[in-house]
């Protein structure tokens, strides 16, 4: 059981646009920023945004993020093949004293 | 561009110590910003925090491991290791290394990743 909560799976068509959630507490979520990272079949995870909203050199603007409260979205618009991957979102928890993740979201592109 | 490796035995028998090395290359390991870090993904799991180092020394470990796990860094070989002790079929999984970055809002993310290594605890 994860900390963070995030959907088992997504899916759109190509072209199409999808959405991320991210829900956690005021532990975690609500006191601090969160990152979002895109594990391709086989690889290892990839970082796609920090500090809630922003992308790291080379990550095209089609990847968006977002934080309100106690949940953060990752958004993905222009959806393409290449897009299927899992997703996670990451964040520190103060009560816990430790760094933790998101179940993971498996986006499919149909 | 900064590039890190795992390394260390793909086998460990349970109740003995898994042992690896993660060797950076293309960068410094000993930058005052950075902290470097284990994580792990059981099979079709989602990734789990192990803990981290600073080229200082300091150390920061997921509570849930904190008992069984020692990270050791060794700043002239430009690499950083896990030790897990005690080990069962539950820490069979993919370990990955990675550099921590921090912005200049004070927050921290893994920026750079290792290509994970498949460690399995088996008789």
């Amino acid at each position: 059981q994860s900390v963070l909560t995030q959907p088992p799976s997504v899916s759109a068509a190509p072209g199409q646009h999808v959405t991320i959630s991210c829900s956690g507490s005021s532990s975690n979520i609500g006191n601090s920023y969160v990152s979002w990272y895109q594990q391709l079949p086989g690889t290892a995870p990839k970082l796609l945004i920090y500090d809630n909203n922003q992308r790291p050199s080379g990550i095209p603007d089609r990847f968006s993020g977002s934080k309100s409260g106690t949940s953060a979205t990752l958004g993905i618009t222009g959806l393409q093949t290449g897009d299927e991957a899992d997703y996670y979102c990451g964040t520190w928890d103060s009560g816990l004293s430790s760094w933790v993740f998101g179940g993971g979201t498996k986006l499919t592109v149909l | 561009q900064l590039q890190l490796q795992e390394s260390g035995p793909g086998l460990v028998r349970p109740s003995e110590t898994l042992s690896l090395t993660c060797t950076v290359s293309g960068g410094p390991i000993s930058s005052s910003n950075h902290y470097w870090g284990w994580f792990r993904q059981p099979p079709g799991e989602a990734l789990e925090w192990i803990g981290v180092i600073h080229y200082s020394g300091s150390t920061y470990y997921n509570p849930s491991l904190k008992s069984r796990v020692t990270i050791s860094g060794d700043t002239s070989k430009k690499q950083f290791s896990l030790n897990l002790n005690s080990v069962t079929a539950a820490d069979t999984a993919v370990y990955y290394c990675a550099r921590i970055d921090s912005s200049t809002s004070g927050s921290y993310y893994m920026d750079v990743w290792g290509k994970g290594t498949t460690v399995t605890v088996s008789s």
